[in-house]
């Protein structure tokens, strides 16, 4: 079954830590999508790699790393430099054909304690 | 960045009624899509435009590109409860862009 896996479903933070959230997918997409999910705010780009070893900004990418070494996989760093990082988090990839739109994973809830 | 405008924002319908939402831009898209997003879950595909004017189906669900290519609607058939969640509208550029842009997001809450 292809299909895209965020680890973990849920994940806490304590202040000034830096966590890492998972993307992984076998469906042999080329682009792949963070967004972050707000109450009331849909979904804000954070960053996304159209390719591997590139990737690139998105409208809120203050406080947040990635990196793209492998097709498969789009890991997210949230660092402590993200002063308000409880938020839904959400990966996406899509193939050459944008116009198909993104696949989504499930996602990870992420809350400060 | 820009998000699109959807309205409602939220709304309280009784099983059986049929709703309707949409979606504005200032800017022309070439590319609708329409998700559907359960609490807890990542949004899932509905229904995609790719021609202005267009009118799709998928079973009580029915999208339109709008013909000024700056708006797109949802409209749902006889809903029951399991249509409760987020819908949210997206909408691809024409400068070549990669990213799509979402809508704000309706929320549909279903009285039995």
């Amino acid at each position: 079954d292809g299909g895209i896996t965020q680890s973990p479903k849920y994940l806490f933070r304590k202040e000034g830590q830096n966590v890492t959230l998972s993307c992984e997918q076998n469906l042999n997409h080329d682009a792949m999508y963070w967004y972050r999910q707000d109450p009331g705010q849909g979904l804000r780009l954070i960053y996304y790699s159209q390719i591997v070893n590139d990737f690139q900004k998105g409208d809120i990418a203050e406080g947040y790393s990635v990196s793209r070494e492998k097709k498969e996989s789009f890991p997210l760093t949230v660092t402590s430099a993200q002063k308000n990082p409880t938020a839904f988090y959400l990966c996406a990839t899509t193939w050459d054909r944008f116009s198909y739109g993104y696949t989504f994973g499930s996602g990870t809830r992420l809350t400060v304690v | 960045g820009q998000q699109l405008n959807q309205s409602p924002q939220s709304m309280f319908i009784q099983e059986g009624e049929d709703v309707s939402m949409n979606c504005t831009s200032s800017s022309i898209f070439n590319t609708w899509l329409w998700y559907k997003q359960d609490p807890g879950e990542g949004p899932v595909l509905l229904i995609a435009l790719y021609k202005a004017g267009e009118l799709t189906s998928n079973g009580r669900l029915t999208a339109q590109f709008g013909i000024t290519r700056k708006d797109s609607f949802l409209n749902i058939s006889a809903s029951i409860p399991s249509d409760v969640g987020i819908y949210f509208c997206a909408g691809l550029g024409t400068s070549g862009t990669y990213k799509y842009i979402f809508g704000t997001g309706t929320r549909l809450k279903v009285l039995a």
